[in-house]
Parts: structure tokens; sequence; C-alpha cells
């Protein structure tokens, strides 16, 4: 079963704009992950967050949580055409000994 | 280059038939996933081996088994392959155990038909 959903499923923008990710999740986590898929092959880890923080940074990535709400969000600033794929949010669960990964969110860069 | 490798990229099987993929983990990574991926949706959890038993496994019925081997290499077998076994099969390794990034073989396409 899903845990995170991803919002929007699929985004657009131009070149050099901003694009923001948004993730759900439903059960207490030690921690949430994105990762980064190129054309339906392996993923890519991006950042790793854990529960007791609420904000993170990576070159152009930032990642915030809200354990309160149970939402996670990614942005990309500055967006490159590179930067056209799936993007996953996983929750690693306090219990559970998995990563329980969302449905994905499709971004397309435009050049 | 996660360090993680899989075998083969592609394979193509026939409903009823049986398979074995395998993956070949970072050295020190003792934590193996296995993961299945159907077109347009995200990784589904199959199971996970720690120093080489099961230690968690989703909701995927007794025809698909895995190994972990010492030498940090994992299989993943499925028996009586079904039409809705096809799907992308990620290997996913993991320093230590839980709560640590995961580092992703770059899959296998299988298609049954």
């Amino acid at each position: 079963s899903q845990q995170g959903e991803e919002d929007p499923q699929a985004l657009s923008i131009q070149e050099g704009e901003n694009a923001t990710m948004n993730c759900s999740y439903k059960t207490s986590i030690n921690n949430l992950q994105w990762y980064r898929q190129n054309s339906g092959r392996g993923l890519v880890h991006l950042i790793l967050i854990r529960s007791n923080e609420r904000e993170k940074h990576s070159g152009r990535l930032r990642v915030t949580l809200d354990t309160s709400k149970k939402s996670s969000s990614l942005l990309i600033t500055a967006s490159r055409a590179a930067d056209t794929a799936s993007y996953f949010c996983a929750t690693d669960d306090s219990g559970a000994q998995k990563l329980v990964f969302g449905q994905g969110t499709r971004l397309t860069i435009n050049p | 280059e996660t360090g993680v490798t899989q075998s083969p990229t592609h394979l193509i099987k026939t409903r009823g038939q049986q398979v074995t993929l395998r993956c070949s983990s970072q050295s020190g990574h003792n934590t193996v996933s296995w993961y299945q991926q159907a077109l347009g949706q995200g990784p589904q959890f199959i199971f996970q081996y720690y120093r080489e038993e099961e230690n968690g496994r989703g909701n995927f019925p007794p025809r698909f088994s895995g190994l972990q081997f010492p030498n940090y290499s994992s299989e993943l077998n499925v028996n009586a392959l079904e039409l809705d076994d096809s799907a992308l099969y990620l290997c996913a390794s993991r320093p230590g155990g839980r709560y640590t990034e995961a580092f992703f073989g770059q899959g296998t396409r299988l298609t049954v038909v």
C-alpha cells in the first residue's frame, strides 16, 4: 500500500522557474526521504529529513517537514532541463522495516 | 553511480515460468530490500533482508521469495509468473539497517507474456 501521497501528480514549468512538490503521509515516521527517477530507471536519493528537523537544504533543493500535519514539501529552485524526472517521497516508519513510497510527481522542465 | 548493480537489465518470460533476479550491493551494506514498480506507480516494498535473514515483508504472495548472501549479493525469485508481475524490479541497499538513505540499482524490467 502507498503511504505518501504526492501532489501534484504532474507538473510542467519553464526552465529557471521554481518547482514545488508536496507529500502527505499517515503514520509516525523516523524520517522522510525524497528520491528522483529518470525514465523508469533506478531511484537516486536526494535528501533525508528526520522527524525532529523542520527544514533541510542541499544545493538547489529545499525540503520542509511538518510532522503535526504529516506533510513535506520539496522545492527545486532555478530549475533546469536536467531536472525533468519523477520525484518520490518515501517514509521510513518508526516501527516498520521498510521505506514506503508515494505515487510520485512527474516534473517536466520546458526549455 | 550508487554502487548497486542488478542483472539482467531486461527479461521476457512466459506466464507460469520462474525467474531469478540478481543484485550486488555495496560492501558493508548488510540490509537489502526489493521493490516492484508498475508503470506509472511508486515502488512497492516486497521484502527486506538483514544479515541474510528476512526481517520485513510487504503484501506479496509466497511465490515471491529471496535470498541474501554473505558477499552482499542477493536474489529475488518469483515462481508461477503471472501477467501482472510485469514491472520494474528494484534492489536497494542500506548501510547498517534502518533510518538511512537507500542506494538503488538500475532495476530489472520484467515482461511476462
